[in-house]
């Protein structure tokens, strides 16, 4: 299994660009989530789904979007890039009930 | 809302001691599961221990074990004959298991590093 995988590992936009992070996980889990992660902070969850076709806000969902058309994946878009989304941004995957296990991470600057 | 406080930004230890982080957590719930999580330089999340709420036999995996004291709301890490390769960030994270939530609530970390 490659487990969860996010691509890019890095990018770079200007302000009012917009863009797509993709993640995939291959171990059929139910639950999938993004999360971004601040300097000095952890974790934050941005939106999160429990299932094909469900999705649902978290913590800091304003400007960012999801779908899950599938059960493999889950893409976060920004729909126009701001400096305040600088950073380092999570996805993870799970079983009911199980922990999450997460991507390596996309480093996101926003210009 | 749930929190969780991690009161050490930093930690070191000497190779082959034993170092034990603190985590506090604040919750309404009974029912939960905490996670301890370790993120070094690569930036991958590594899940090093998790606990059920409602198991009060105290976690252990290899050289990390757990101090899970329920009533007190705490948590705490502790690493065995420590080795180079602990050296990163340790979050500890708080779930709750009831009504499907997805969230994880992550303290702020804590810098642990091994001198030689």
């Amino acid at each position: 299994n490659a487990g969860v995988t996010q691509t890019p590992k890095f990018q770079v936009l200007k302000t009012g660009q917009s863009m797509t992070l993709q993640c995939a996980q291959d171990m059929n889990h139910e639950y999938m989530s993004w999360y971004r992660q601040d300097p000095g902070m952890g974790l934050r969850l941005i939106h999160y789904s429990v299932g094909a076709g469900i999705t649902d806000q978290g913590e800091v969902p304003n400007g960012y979007n999801v779908s899950r058309s599938t059960t493999e994946d889950f893409p976060l878009r920004l729909l126009s890039a701001a400096p305040s989304q600088t950073s380092v941004y999570f996805c993870a995957s799970r079983h009911y009930s199980y922990e999450q296990y997460f991507g390596p991470g996309t480093r996101l600057t926003v210009t | 809302a749930q929190t969780v406080t991690q009161s050490q930004p930093e930690m070191s230890v000497q190779e082959a001691e034993t170092v034990t982080l603190s985590c506090t957590y604040d919750t309404s719930e009974s029912d939960y599961y905490l996670f301890w999580y370790k993120q070094p330089p690569s930036r991958q999340m590594i899940l090093v221990i998790r606990q059920e709420a409602y198991k009060q036999q105290n976690a252990t995996e290899n050289r990390f074990s757990v101090n899970f004291q329920k009533a007190a709301k705490s948590f705490s890490l502790k690493i065995s004959d420590s080795q180079l390769g602990d050296a990163a960030m340790y979050f500890c994270a708080y779930r709750r298991s009831q009504g499907g939530s997805e969230k994880l609530v992550f303290g702020k970390g804590t810098k642990l590093t091994v001198n030689p």
